[in-house]
C-alpha cells in the first residue's frame, strides 16, 4: 500500500541552525515525490520535487529509494521558514498521497 | 490568471445541512482534486476528476459528492452535514495524463464548522 509516513509534528529550531524534515515513504512502482509548504495565511504551494533536483529558498532534498526516504534539508534555518510543510507522493495519474505534516518553527 | 479560487472562505453548518464548495480554475487544468485538512492527518483526499464528465473517489469519499461538468469548474457537495465533517477544504488542480505528476495548484481552501 501506498504510505508517507512524516514522524515529526512539531520542528523548533533556532535561527541560522540546521533543519532537517523526514520522510520516509511506501510505494511499490517508482515514485515521485514533493514537498509542499503552507505558510501562515497561504495556500500549499509546491517547494520542491525529487525530478528537478534543484535548490529552492535553499532547500535540498535527495531521494534515497535503498531507504525509501525523501528528508527536505536546510543548512541555516531562517525566521521566515517558519510554516507546514507536507511531504507527498504522486502516483503515475497525478494523484497526490500527502504525510501528516511538520510544523516548522524558528525563533530568534 | 485568477488561479484556483474558492468559496466561500468561512461556512457554518448544522447537522444534516447540505452545501455546496465552489471551486474553479482558469488555468484549463484536466485534473482536478478536493482535499480536506484536519490536525494530525495532512490532506486527504476526498474526489478527484481527470477530465469533464469524469470523476472517481480518493482516500475519504463518504459523505462527499461531485461532478464536473466543465473543466473549469469542480463543485463539492455536502449531502448531510455532519460534525465529522469539520475542517478545512482544499481545491487542486493541474495537468494530467500518463506520466510525471504535475505541480498541483491550490486554492485558499474553505474552512467548515459542523454544530
Amino acid at each position: 500500500a501506498q504510505r508517507v509516513t512524516q514522524p515529526e509534528k512539531l520542528l523548533s529550531v533556532f535561527k541560522g541552525a540546521p533543519v532537517e524534515l523526514k520522510c520516509n515513504y511506501s510505494y511499490s512502482g517508482s515514485p515521485e515525490l514533493f514537498w509542499y509548504v503552507q505558510y501562515s495565511r497561504q495556500r500549499l504551494q509546491l517547494l520542491l520535487r525529487h525530478i528537478s533536483r534543484e535548490s529552492i529558498k535553499g532547500f535540498t532534498a535527495d531521494l534515497n529509494k535503498g531507504e525509501t526516504s525523501f528528508h527536505l534539508k536546510k543548512p541555516f534555518a531562517q525566521e521566515e521558514d517558519s510554516a507546514m510543510y507536507y511531504c507527498a507522493l504522486g502516483d503515475s495519474w497525478g494523484k497526490l498521497q500527502f504525510g501528516a505534516g511538520t510544523q516548522v518553527v524558528v525563533t530568534p | 490568471n485568477a488561479g484556483v479560487t474558492q468559496t466561500p472562505k468561512f461556512q457554518v453548518l448544522k447537522t444534516g445541512q447540505s452545501m455546496t464548495l465552489q471551486c474553479a480554475q482558469d488555468m484549463n487544468h484536466e485534473y482536478m482534486s478536493w482535499y480536506r485538512q484536519d490536525p494530525g492527518m495532512g490532506l486527504r483526499l476526498i474526489h478527484y476528476s481527470v477530465g469533464a464528465g469524469i470523476t472517481d473517489q480518493g482516500e475519504v469519499p463518504n459523505g462527499y459528492n461531485v461532478s464536473r461538468s466543465t473543466t473549469e469548474d469542480f463543485p463539492l457537495r455536502l449531502l448531510s452535514a455532519a460534525p465529522s465533517q469539520t475542517s478545512v477544504y482544499f481545491c487542486a488542480s493541474s495537468y494530467s495524463g500518463q506520466g510525471p505528476t504535475y505541480e498541483q495548484y491550490f486554492g485558499p481552501g474553505t474552512r467548515l464548522t459542523v454544530t
